[in-house]
């Protein structure tokens, strides 16, 4: 499977405790977003990269968030302190160089926070 | 920021009969506007998308209608199939490869 990979498919957690989700993009995208999921929703954005530099953060993103690409190519969503409210659907999606707005969206990390 | 307003909240039709689903848009700078199709547990698929140069798009039983000047677009599907059974969601951009703002989804239920 060529597609977006993110691992794991499901996180369940103590509230407190820190997470972290990874994401592998398609090869080759330079674009690679994170979403934010919850039941009976539209995807909410919360930060993208474009290669290594995350390009723009949303409100959404509190400090307890942070995201990195190193090498530009996968990434990785960590939560530190998970609250009950973070409780989500965590979709990652990539794509192609600028100019190609089509996104690409991998299954999803669902994260339950106890 | 962009705002984008989707309706109906569920649709349920009968099999053969069409569906349309309406998405309205907040800033006129958008110029890309995607739809995607996502089935219970899975991700989200693109299933079709229209840029804002053109005012209708068409693939086999879907189309896309644009009006740049209401701010609004539509999701039609002709002859409804029970695997067209998902939730639905429309997007817009500002600028290519730039994120996308999702509408709130539509749950449509064929029923056979």
């Amino acid at each position: 499977d060529t597609g977006v990979s993110q691992n794991p498919r499901h996180k369940i957690t103590k509230r407190g405790q820190n997470v972290t989700f990874r994401c592998d993009p398609i090869s080759e995208h330079n674009r690679l977003y994170w979403y934010r999921q919850t039941l009976g929703q539209g995807p909410e954005f919360l930060t993208y990269f474009q290669n290594e530099a995350q390009l723009e953060k949303s409100r959404l993103l509190s400090d307890r968030f942070s995201a990195e690409r190193p090498k530009g190519s996968f990434s990785t969503l960590e939560i530190q302190r998970t609250e009950q409210g973070d409780s989500a659907m965590y979709l990652c999606a990539s794509s192609p160089a600028r100019g190609d707005e089509k996104l690409f969206f991998g299954s999803g990390t669902q994260l339950s926070v106890l | 920021g962009e705002n984008v307003e989707q309706h109906p909240s569920t649709l349920s039709v009968q099999e053969g009969d069409s569906a349309v689903i309406k998405c309205t848009y907040s800033d006129s700078a958008s110029n890309y506007f995607p739809w995607y199709k996502q089935e219970l547990g899975k991700r989200p698929q693109l299933i079709i998308d229209i840029r804002s140069n053109v005012g209708e798009k068409k693939d086999q039983r879907i189309a896309v209608t644009l009006n740049k000047t209401a701010k609004h677009f539509s999701l039609h599907i002709t002859e409804t199939q029970p695997e067209d059974s998902a939730v639905y969601f429309c997007a817009a951009t500002l600028a290519a490869g730039n994120k996308l703002t999702f509408g709130g989804g539509t749950r449509v239920l064929v029923k056979p």
